[in-house]
């Protein structure tokens, strides 16, 4: 079945520790995007990528870097992981940036920093 | 990005019509109106969108206010598979068309 993979489903990280959150879509969308999702803040972009080998920051993109080396990985990487990067990461793909499609979204990664 | 006002939360009955509305007074002409639903525990679907005649898909109808500054997103049948957080998003077509969520509507439907 088309669509985007990612991985862990769950996570409980030691503060301190590097983590790489992966997301492959199978689908040849050019666009992808991370999102972190809290409760009572709702959504919020990290960063996105418009095509393989461009990337650009989104609303809260501190503490987080991400490559896209090509069209179907865009891994979201948490250098040192800080307890207040507990939250629920969503990871999504579009046919191309442009606002005409929309957006398919990934079933998201749990990440507990303790 | 132009904002999105929509009601907290709303009812509805089972197998009855949801009209969820969203109230967009700065949109642009470019701004695309888009709709996305998140069920509990699972990640954003799409549902519709539209610039400016109605839309209608298997999930739902869009219908646009004459003048774009409003938006209705039409549920004909309500299940409670419906319930979820609708989100009515402005997605600006003359940027990088990043989709900005606002809090959302909480649909709960009633047996």
């Amino acid at each position: 079945i088309a669509g985007i993979t990612q991985a862990p489903t769950s996570q409980i990280l030691a503060a301190g520790r590097r983590m790489t959150l992966r997301c492959t879509q199978d689908m040849r969308h050019n666009a992808m995007y991370w999102y972190r999702q809290d409760l009572g803040l709702g959504l919020r972009l990290i960063h996105y990528s418009n095509t393989a080998g461009t990337t650009g920051k989104g609303e809260v993109p501190d503490g987080y870097s991400v490559s896209r080396a090509n069209t179907d990985d865009f891994p979201l990487t948490l250098a040192s992981a800080v307890p207040s990067q507990t939250s629920v990461y969503f990871c999504a793909s579009s046919v191309s940036w442009d606002s005409f499609y929309g957006y398919t979204f990934g079933s998201g990664t749990r990440l507990t920093v303790v | 990005d132009a904002k999105t006002t929509q009601p907290n939360s709303m009812e509805s009955n089972e197998e009855e019509p949801v009209h969820l509305p969203c109230n967009h007074s700065t949109i642009s002409g470019t701004d695309y109106i888009h709709w996305y639903r998140q069920l509990p525990s699972q990640g954003p679907e799409y549902v519709i969108h539209g610039l400016t005649s109605n839309v209608n898909n298997r999930m739902a109808s869009l219908a646009i206010a004459e003048d774009r500054k409003s938006s209705t997103l039409i549920l004909h049948r309500a299940t409670l598979r419906d319930a979820a957080v609708y989100y009515c998003i402005l997605r600006d077509s003359g940027n990088t068309g990043k989709l900005i969520f606002g809090q959302g509507t909480t649909l709960q439907v009633k047996p």
